[in-house]
């Protein structure tokens, strides 16, 4: 199983501010890499896959970048909206699919 | 506009079972692997099983494997979750997500979610 491990936990960034989220994998997943943003009370919503593709209608401020074993997620300039947890995904080598344990972004 | 919502959460007691639908519309559903994710509460994500999109293959986490099955009637645009022999560990809110197909490179990757349905495994 890949283990997926987000750092750091918890970041705190003033709004419009950048953002820097890393994810490291256990072993390579080439680019096959996802990142999801979770609102309190909200379900998850794909951000970036294929490590560096944004999905459908995501704001040009998201971006990714990475492969092998070390992602970024980088949002520049936040916005109040922005503010939640972020989880990294791997699609490489599943089953099983794993996740990350979620990097919470708050408000400096 | 894609939608699913999903539908059958519930309390049951440990041992007990349970089924969870998901149904969709807005896209062609028999083109599209489809998943379930969990998520305990204030805890993680965590992939629970993928069925593609005929429903020949099935994928299931280790954790359900043997107590859950997943399939899909394409006819009706809806997948479901049948949960046997459950525990307290199962408690979480379910995701229905739409799954990128076998034949793309980017199969495994949840591009569309539904709102969820509370599981609570408890005496």
């Amino acid at each position: 199983e890949i283990v997926m491990t987000q750092s750091p936990a918890t970041l705190s960034v003033s709004p419009g501010e950048r953002a820097t989220l890393s994810c490291r994998a256990s072993q390579t997943v080439n680019s096959n890499l996802a990142w999801y943003q979770q609102k309190p009370g909200q379900a998850p919503r794909l951000l970036i896959y294929g490590a560096s593709t944004r999905a459908t209608g995501i704001p040009g401020r998201f971006s990714g970048s990475g492969s092998g074993t070390e992602f970024t997620l980088t949002i520049a300039s936040l916005q109040s909206e922005d503010f939640a947890v972020y989880y990294c995904q791997q699609y490489s080598n599943w089953p099983p699919i794993t996740f990350g344990q979620g990097t919470r972004l708050e408000i400096k | 506009e894609v939608q699913l919502l999903e539908s059958g959460g519930n309390l049951v007691q440990p041992g007990g079972s349970l089924r969870l639908s998901c149904a969709a519309s807005g896209f062609t559903f028999s083109s599209y692997a489809m998943s379930w994710v969990r998520q305990a509460p204030g805890k993680g994500l965590e992939w629970v099983s993928t069925i593609s999109g005929t429903g020949i293959s099935t994928y299931y986490a280790d954790s359900v494997k043997g107590r859950f099955t997943i399939s899909r009637d394409n006819s009706k645009s809806t997948f479901y979750l049948q949960m046997n022999s459950l525990r307290a560990k199962d408690t979480a809110v379910y995701y229905c997500a739409k799954t990128f197909p076998l034949w793309s490179s980017y199969y495994g990757t949840f591009d569309y979610w539904g709102q969820g349905t509370l599981v609570t495994v408890s005496s």
